[in-house]
């Protein structure tokens, strides 16, 4: 069965700090993502990876930076947490090639971590 | 204008009622559709893809306008376990496997 993991469900920082939010997938997927959701905003891009050591900035890679060592996992990093910051981050995972797939560009997402920057 | 977009709801419905949903994009060359659907405090989960010609899922069924750039979800006979929210998703062009979501629309299906 398909399993992606996220390493907290809540998490509690302090404003400054440097945080941490890993994810690992089972799957063997090329590409991984990290989002975070907001009410109203829905779901947004941070970051995306399409191999190990690969990353694209999403569409609000600001104060976020990545990191992919291994193919299964990725994870994503506040360097000075902020309050704004506080949110739900939602990690997924999807295959590169589709051909003869019946859902292309299917993702798989984690449980989350809800962070509380205070 | 967002990218996609959709009305939030919430719709509350009595069981066994038909409610649809509809979804508009923005970028005309956008080529792959889905329907996600996510229960409180989850993560989103695939419901489905939408084709071109519309397809059925049960009592679910997706169809695509793409003169008008529009997506519609129809459930038939709603279960009270349909309670969730639907995000109407769009892959983006050219950008490898990279999704738009909407930021949902809100169901509660009441008995």
């Amino acid at each position: 069965d398909v399993k992606v993991t996220q390493s907290s469900r809540y998490l509690v920082k302090r404003t400054g700090e440097k945080v941490f939010l890993e994810c690992v997938q089972d799957m063997d997927h090329e590409n991984m993502f990290w989002y975070r959701q907001d009410p109203g905003l829905g779901l947004r891009l941070i970051y995306f990876s399409y191999d190990v050591k690969m990353k694209e900035k999403g569409d609000i890679p600001e104060g976020y930076s990545v990191s992919r060592e291994k193919k299964e996992r990725f994870s994503l990093i506040l360097e000075s947490a902020s309050t704004n910051q506080t949110s739900m981050y939602l990690c997924a995972s999807s295959l590169n090639a589709f051909a003869g797939r019946a859902h292309p560009y299917e993702q798989y997402f984690g449980p989350g971590t809800r962070l509380t920057v205070t | 204008r967002k990218e996609v977009e959709q009305d939030p709801g919430p719709f509350n419905v009595p069981e066994g009622a038909t409610v649809a949903f509809n979804c508009t994009y923005s970028n005309s060359a956008s080529q792959s559709f889905f329907w996600y659907r996510q229960d409180c405090r989850k993560e989103p989960k695939l419901l489905m893809s939408v084709y071109s010609s519309g397809n059925e899922d049960g009592r679910f069924t997706a169809q695509l306008n793409r003169a008008s750039q529009y997506i519609s979800l129809l459930i038939r006979d709603s279960k009270l376990s349909d309670s969730a929210t639907y995000l109407c998703v769009v892959k983006r062009p050219n950008q490898g496997g990279k999704l738009i979501f909407g930021q949902g629309t809100e169901l509660s299906v009441k008995p």
